[in-house]
């Protein structure tokens, strides 16, 4: 099991260009998550999809889309970047949405001059 | 413990010590809360998690404390080695108003700790 990988690795963007985040996981796992993380702060929660079909707004969902386009896949979307949005991304997956555990992914890290 | 802000609180401990992580928590009603280390360029790693019905845990080397009335949370590693060096997390999953629960986890800032040879 590769558990939950993600593209790209890394990233460098303009302000006001697009992209997108994939995230693909293969433990079955019912739920994803979409976390962005700064510099010496924790993990804050973008986007989430309790189940295959629905997706709902975390902490701080301004600037972005998402699309959980099956129950292995879950996409961020950055319509137009702006330099607030340089951070590393962590996507995250569970087996249902309340009190399991959460595993994440290796990261992508965005720069967005 | 952990702190709002930039400035991460660290731990420094020799290798064969036994390292304390401290976390206080906000909500009173989480009813689940999970700890996480997160080395250099990686993703956070779970390590151990307990419920709220619980006020102890143990896994390998590890122990997860659970202090309800001051709403405490302590990771104990045990004969702590140059690999637990890293940023540990902790997590907590709050319940709505009506008593379920949001299935969010809201982690803290994170303690960094360091091994000495």
């Amino acid at each position: 099991n590769a558990g939950v990988t993600q593209t790209p690795k890394f990233q460098v963007l303009k302000t006001g260009q697009s992209m997108t985040l994939q995230c693909a996981q293969d433990m079955n796992h019912n739920s994803m998550y979409w976390y962005r993380q700064d510099p010496g702060m924790g993990l804050r929660l973008i986007y989430y999809s309790a189940s295959e079909g629905t997706t709902d707004k975390g902490e701080v969902p301004n600037g972005y889309n998402v699309s959980r386009l099956n129950k292995r896949e879950f996409s961020l979307r950055l319509e137009s970047a702006a330099p607030s949005q340089t951070s590393v991304y962590f996507c995250a997956s569970s087996a249902r949405q309340i009190q399991v555990a959460q595993y994440f992914g290796p990261g992508t890290r965005l720069l967005v001059l | 413990g952990e702190s709002v802000g930039l400035h991460l609180p660290t731990l420094s401990v020799q290798e064969g010590d036994n390292s304390i992580i401290n976390c206080a928590y906000s909500n009173s009603a989480s009813d689940y809360f999970i700890w996480y280390k997160q080395e250099s360029g990686k993703g956070p790693q779970f390590i151990i998690d307990i419920r709220s019905n619980m006020d102890k845990r143990q896994g390998q080397r590890v122990t997860v404390l659970l202090n309800k009335t001051v709403k405490h949370l302590s990771l104990q590693i045990a004969a702590t080695q140059p690999g637990d060096s890293a940023v540990y997390f902790c997590a907590e999953n709050s319940k709505k108003a009506g008593g379920t629960s949001y299935g969010k986890l809201t982690f803290g800032q994170g303690t960094i700790l360091t091994v000495h040879p």
